[in-house]
Parts: C-alpha cells; sequence; structure tokens
C-alpha cells in the first residue's frame, strides 16, 4: 500500500535552515508529482510547493519568497524540501502528498519548530 | 491566486442527521480539459489530512457513500446524509486547477 513518511524536522533557531525528506513506497514513484503543505497551529492547511513527476516542473508558494525549494530523486523514491532562513511564523507540521491534482495521499506529517 | 470560502466554519450536527458545506471558489474550477479540479479532504484529530471526493462529486474507495459532493464552476458542495460520530473533523475543499492549490478555511464539524 502507498506509504509516505516524512523526516527530518525538529527544534531550529530562527535564520537557520533544515532539509526535509518523504520517503516513499508501494506504488511508482516517477509516476507522480508531489506537494508538501504545512498546517501551523490554531490555523488551516496552507499549501508550500509543488514538484512534477520528472522534477522539470516546480512552484512554490509565493509568500515563501524563494525561501523553500522542493526537489526529488527519483532513484531514491524520495521527496525533499529545503528550508531557509527560517521564521518563528514557518512552524508547523509539514505533510507530503501524492498526485499533482488530486493530493490523494498524505504522509502522517513532520514538526518543524523554529524558535530562539 | 484562486481564493476558497467556505460556509459554515463550524456545524454542530446530531447524530443520523444531515450536514452540508458550501465552497465557493473565486474563479472557475473547470478546465478546458472538461474537467473540474475540486476536491474534499477532511482532517481528523492527530492525523494528517485524507481525500474524500475528487474532481467534484467522486467519492474515493473506501469512503461512505453519506457524503457526496456536488456542484459546477465556482459553486460546490459537501453534503453528509446522516452523520456519525466518526465524521467529525474538519472539512476542507481545495483548487488545482492552477498553482498556486488553495485551501477552504476549514469547516468544523462537531457532534452534538
Amino acid at each position: 500500500q502507498v506509504q509516505l513518511v516524512e523526516s527530518g524536522g525538529g527544534v531550529v533557531q530562527p535564520g537557520k535552515s533544515l532539509r526535509l525528506s518523504c520517503s516513499a513506497s508501494g506504488f511508482t514513484f516517477n509516476n507522480f508529482g508531489f506537494h508538501w503543505v504545512r498546517h501551523a497551529p490554531g490555523k488551516g492547511l496552507e499549501w508550500v510547493a509543488v514538484i512534477s513527476s520528472d522534477g522539470d516542473k516546480k512552484y512554490s508558494a509565493d509568500s515563501l519568497r524563494g525561501r523553500f525549494i522542493i526537489s526529488r530523486d527519483n532513484s531514491k523514491n524520495t521527496l525533499y524540501l529545503q528550508m531557509n532562513s527560517l521564521r518563528d511564523e514557518d512552524t508547523a507540521i509539514y505533510y507530503c502528498a501524492k498526485g499533482m491534482r488530486n493530493l490523494d495521499s498524505w504522509g502522517q506529517g513532520i514538526l518543524v519548530t523554529v524558535s530562539s | 491566486d484562486i481564493v476558497m470560502t467556505q460556509t459554515p466554519l463550524s456545524l454542530s450536527v446530531t447524530p443520523g442527521q444531515p450536514a452540508s458545506i458550501s465552497c465557493k471558489s473565486s474563479q472557475t474550477l473547470l478546465h478546458s480539459d472538461g474537467k473540474t479540479y475540486l476536491y474534499w479532504h477532511v482532517q481528523k484529530s492527530g492525523q494528517p489530512p485524507q481525500l474524500l471526493i475528487y474532481e467534484v462529486s467522486n467519492r474515493l474507495s473506501g469512503v461512505a457513500d453519506r457524503f457526496s459532493g456536488s456542484g459546477s464552476g465556482t459553486d460546490f458542495t459537501l453534503k453528509v446524509s446522516r452523520v456519525e460520530a466518526e465524521d467529525v473533523g474538519v472539512y476542507y475543499c481545495m483548487q488545482s486547477i492552477q498553482p498556486p492549490i488553495t485551501f477552504g478555511q476549514g469547516t468544523r464539524l462537531e457532534i452534538k
């Protein structure tokens, strides 16, 4: 069955960087696009970024001002999110989700806390 | 960006009674390919979101048939014919016709 497992979260100081990973199994990874979506405390779901199946097309939320970079390694069945210049407001649970349009499967999520 | 507006933001329903959530988009979600890219997800306490309905009205495999989606263009509705205790959670509509993908604010469904 489809499994998506995020890792790499934790507590980080403002201004620092962190890289999240999402390891996939149970399906043909390179057939699907993927998203990162986050859920900050007390707020709704916020889309972060998307990458196409071959990695050629990438889009990220304008509000992130280029600080977050999505990438993938199809040889490792893994999706990444490089997060730079982290701010307090980036504190959230980060989810990876499968499917360019429908986000039909989600990982369990990984908590990122930005705090001094 | 396409703005998704859900109403109501919270709903308290007696078990066995129906529930309805409205979702309006600021632009049409009908693509030139003929599909309408409107989805419904639910997030239950302590769990990741999960897809319920795709392309307006198609239930994902395993989703109870008491859930139904309808609508077109910019106006959409999620209905639960008879609410059960396990339906408690926050329901989000989502559009993916164009990036950035956007979600509604979420509607919290509670049981009376």
